[in-house]
């Protein structure tokens, strides 16, 4: 079984500029999360959405972040404009939703550098 | 809110010691308790988890025990390997269909030879 696929792995940019993240869970995983892991400190969910509708959206800074979760599979986290402290790992991860034991499995990560 | 509390790291420790890492949590309800692990330049892996009060999960040789009267959920090895050396996160996730995960902030390890 395929896990979570996330691109690009790697992303350097200058602070003001965008970027995009882009993520495909688990087949039939009905919860995609995004998750924000700065240098050091354990990761933080900025955005939980059940199939294309959003759930907790509420650590997300609206002003600077969006996402989206098209037809409820693939998902997009765009940052604009980036800002010096958006430097972090952004994880995507996913749940089936039901009948798991509410296990999460993760992608591993983009990771970005605001210059 | 729900809350997780990893011991602080960096935990150094020599091939074939003994490891503990502390965790202890705060949450309403009856959470499932997870441990991640995250390897250099990796993302997250799921190393294992409990879902109710006395469970043990286990894995690769590590273990840990749901103590809901503790509220902890301790992380054990016996022997620790120097492949061992990663960052573990102690994790909760609240009951039902929108659960999330809330993270400690990590405890690094280094084992030595």
């Amino acid at each position: 079984e395929a896990g979570v696929a996330q691109s690009p792995r790697y992303k350097i940019i200058e602070k003001r500029q965008s970027v995009a993240f882009w993520c495909n869970p688990i087949s039939g995983h009905a919860t995609l999360y995004w998750y924000q892991q700065i240098l050091g400190q354990g990761p933080k969910l900025l955005i939980q959405f059940q199939n294309n509708g959003v759930v907790d959206d509420s650590q997300l800074p609206k002003d600077r972040f969006s996402a989206e979760r098209l037809k409820g599979v693939d998902s997009t986290l765009k940052i604009q404009p980036a800002k010096l402290e958006d430097s972090a790992v952004y994880l995507c991860a996913s749940n089936l939703g039901q009948g798991d034991g509410n296990t999460i499995y993760f992608g591993e990560g983009s990771w970005l550098t605001v210059v | 809110g729900d809350s997780v509390t990893q011991m602080e790291g960096p935990v150094t420790l020599s091939e074939e010691a003994f490891l503990t890492i502390n965790c202890t949590y705060t949450a309403t309800g009856y959470p499932s308790l997870f441990w991640y692990v995250q390897y250099p330049g990796e993302g997250l892996q799921l190393l294992l988890k409990a879902t109710k009060a006395d469970d043990k999960g286990s894995n690769k040789g590590f273990e840990a025990t749901y103590r809901k009267e503790t509220t902890s959920f301790h992380l054990e090895k016996g022997s620790v390997q120097v492949s061992d050396s990663a960052v573990y996160f102690c994790a909760l996730s609240s009951t039902g269909t929108a659960s999330k995960l809330t993270f400690g902030t990590g405890t690094r390890l280094q084992v030595t030879l």
